[in-house]
């Protein structure tokens, strides 16, 4: 079966560094997205990986190894407003988005 | 950006009635559809998937007599609740997506409140 692991929660402190990693095994890649999620909202789209490497933007960057079936999201300098969930999701061969469960990030003073 | 609209942005209707949602692309032709459902504090659940102009793919578990999709055009789709239960308020979200694989862009979702 499909399957995309993420940690459920994690909190972090404002200004800090806080790396939020995802694990997928699929029927295939096309590529793979971060969204964050702040509560009672829809998902906004934060990067989309479908080569090995780091892509940089901003304060957020995200990482992708296909090899290991491994993909991270680095924020930097957390600010409050960060306080969301962060979603991880696989295009399938079929095209199809396999979304994770979402980790709840909580940022403290 | 792409902007994808929904309306409405919540309704609270009696139990026994039908609710229609409506999913807009406003400034691209979206291929694909996508309608979710969120209950609290949980992951977004695709319901279904649909393309323009063809019948609507449904989830395991996801009634299609209940949940009407409609795509009648590249730029509307909507999904009709049929005969709603409390058990049916949940947040609904559409996405819609102008390529494969693209970026899907989310509406502002529709909280339905079922009483």
């Amino acid at each position: 079966g499909q399957n995309i692991d993420q940690p459920t929660e994690m909190t972090a402190t404002e200004g800090a560094i806080v790396q939020i990693n995802c694990t997928y095994q699929t029927s295939g890649f096309n590529g793979l997205f971060w969204y964050q999620q702040h509560a009672g909202e829809a998902p906004t789209f934060l990067s989309y990986n479908v080569l090995d490497g780091l892509e940089e933007k901003g304060r957020f960057s995200s990482f992708l190894s296909r090899s290991k079936g491994y993909s991270y999201l680095l924020l930097k300098e957390l600010q409050m407003k960060d306080s969301a969930s962060y979603l991880c999701a696989v295009v399938d061969s079929n095209y199809q988005l396999i979304w994770g469960a979402g980790t709840k990030l909580i940022i403290k003073p | 950006g792409a902007v994808v609209s929904q309306h409405p942005s919540w309704v609270i209707c009696k139990s026994g009635t039908s609710v229609k949602i409506e999913c807009r692309s406003l400034d691209f032709q979206a291929t694909t559809m996508f309608w979710y459902r969120q209950f609290p504090k949980q992951s977004l659940m695709l319901m279904a998937t649909s393309n323009e102009g063809s019948k609507a793919t449904y989830e395991q578990g996801v009634e299609k007599d209940k949940f009407l999709i409609n795509h009648a055009s590249l730029t509307l789709s909507t999904l009709t609740v049929t005969s709603a239960h409390p058990e049916d308020s949940s947040f609904y979200i559409c996405s819609a997506r102008d390529r494969e694989p693209g970026e899907q862009y989310f509406g502002p979702g529709t909280r339905l409140t079922v009483t």
